[in-house]
């Protein structure tokens, strides 16, 4: 089984919609992270958390909120999305006392129509 | 900022060949590390390798090797013996110590092994 899962794998939603993208790890690790990917643009950060209690805002947060509800499971929502949040959407995880290594989910594609 | 600037948009290889791929990146930060990352179709970030920024020894990985010059700021890819598998997209990126782990990556490059 994948040690970090992101549901759905693929989405599309109107605009103006509500949508949660989720991520879950089995990895134990106590530090999230969500990034888009654009063409040409490389992965950008979004969000990050260290534990439940501990969540700061990356590069481009506009636009986006989430939730640590629990050390394993790390949500991003888009409250009204817009097309320029079509992106590939990756969550990630690391661990403190390990390599300093980042480990990252499948992707979720979102499309906004 | 830190910013990761990988150059070569796309390159291709023969199939056995060497390619070397090249990163660059610009920060103040003495503590910190490199890695590269592939992207094969399937769309999975893969790591490939690490270098942590107090190593002089560049690290290599089976295949891959990087070639890290700290006064430069230079952090190359290098892949031996090019297979088809290794066909896909390769981002740099860099991580400092001081701000929670955070990632900056490169625009990445496309490389295409050619049978």
């Amino acid at each position: 089984d994948a040690d970090v899962t992101q549901t759905p794998r693929n989405r599309i939603t109107k605009t103006g919609k509500r949508i949660m993208l989720e991520c879950s790890q089995t990895k134990g690790h106590d530090r999230m992270y969500w990034y888009r990917q654009d063409p040409g643009l490389g992965l950008r950060l979004i969000y990050y958390s260290f534990d439940v209690k501990d969540i700061n805002k990356g590069e481009i947060s506009d636009g986006y909120s989430v939730s640590r509800q629990a050390q394993a499971k790390f949500s991003l929502s888009l409250e009204s999305a817009i097309p320029n949040q079509t992106a590939l959407y990756f969550c990630a995880t690391s661990d403190q006392r390990g390599p300093e290594t980042q480990y990252f989910g499948p992707g979720t594609r979102l499309l906004v129509l | 900022a830190q910013t990761v600037t990988q150059s070569q948009p796309e390159m291709s290889v023969q199939e056995a060949e060497t390619v070397t791929l090249s990163c660059t990146y610009d920060t103040s930060e003495s503590n910190y590390y490199l890695f590269w990352y592939k992207q094969p179709p399937s769309r999975q970030m893969i790591l490939v390798i690490r270098q942590e920024a107090y190593k002089q020894q560049n690290a290599t990985e089976n295949r891959f090797s990087v070639n890290f010059q700290k006064a430069a700021k230079s952090f190359s890819l290098k892949i031996s013996d090019s297979q088809l598998g290794d066909t896909a997209m390769y981002f740099c990126a860099f991580m400092k110590r001081s701000a929670g782990n955070q990632f900056y990556f490169g625009t990445g490059t496309s490389l295409t092994v050619i049978p």
